[in-house]
């Protein structure tokens, strides 16, 4: 399968600080990367679905100012988590799809755990 | 809008044995693929299986195996010959052909085998 590589996979960060995280297809081009957002013992939920070269477009009840992303080139996509507070501390996950190498299955990077301190 | 839903949050089988896990989905979409996810204490997210919903022939790999009922939008996922390693949350996944690589996730099963 294809690689999508995501970095950190941990980090802490104090209150009121920004943290960015990186996705990344490395064999492949994505035409658009998703982000997904799970705490612990639940589901991973949508938060937004980044396009390259176009806005993001975030699902309901996702604060776009909160959470930036940008989807700079065909390879990576990052999530800005701004101003963190305690309760953004979760698990972040990317996947990639698009294109001929992920138009039937969608690529996970290994996620990142937030703690906001 | 799809839904999938899992209605077993947890699981536990003996060592070799075998455990079936639930999953109904609802679409109105025709050009579907449906997956298994294993995520282990890691939280990486590993594909176990794949089912394309065109496909009448039910998806195997190895151990693995699925029982896609398209009509009754059924879709379980059976783990033959348990292994500790298969302690894991387990995903029912649903993805649409026009839309490729967004995906709707149930709720999770997190199944633990015993040894």
């Amino acid at each position: 399968g294809a690689v999508v590589s995501q970095h950190p996979s941990r980090v802490i960060c104090k209150s009121g600080t920004s943290v960015k995280i990186e996705c990344r297809s490395l064999d492949f081009q994505a035409t658009t990367m998703f982000w997904y957002r799970q705490f612990p013992k639940q589901s991973l939920m949508l938060m937004a679905t980044s396009n390259e070269g176009s806005k993001a477009t975030y699902e309901q009840g996702v604060e776009k100012d909160k959470f930036l992303i940008n989807h700079a080139s065909l390879t990576l996509s990052t999530l800005t988590v701004t101003s963190a507070h305690p309760e953004d501390s979760s698990f972040y996950i990317c996947s990639a799809g698009g294109g001929r190498r992920a138009n039937t299955e969608a690529f996970f990077g290994q996620g990142t755990r937030l703690t906001v301190v | 809008a799809q839904t999938v839903t899992q209605s077993q949050p947890e699981m536990s089988v003996q060592e070799a044995e075998t455990v079936t896990l639930s999953c109904t989905y609802d679409t109105s979409e025709s050009n579907y693929y449906l997956f298994w996810y294993k995520q282990p204490p890691s939280r990486q997210m590993i594909l176990v299986i794949r089912q394309e919903a065109y496909k009448q022939q039910n998806a195997t790999e190895n151990r693995f195996s699925v029982n896609f009922q398209k009509a009754a939008k059924s879709f379980s996922l059976k783990i033959s010959d348990s292994q500790l390693g298969d302690t894991a949350m387990y995903f029912c996944a649903f993805m649409t052909a026009t839309n490729a690589g967004k995906s709707t996730f149930g709720d999770g099963t997190t199944l633990t085998v015993k040894p």
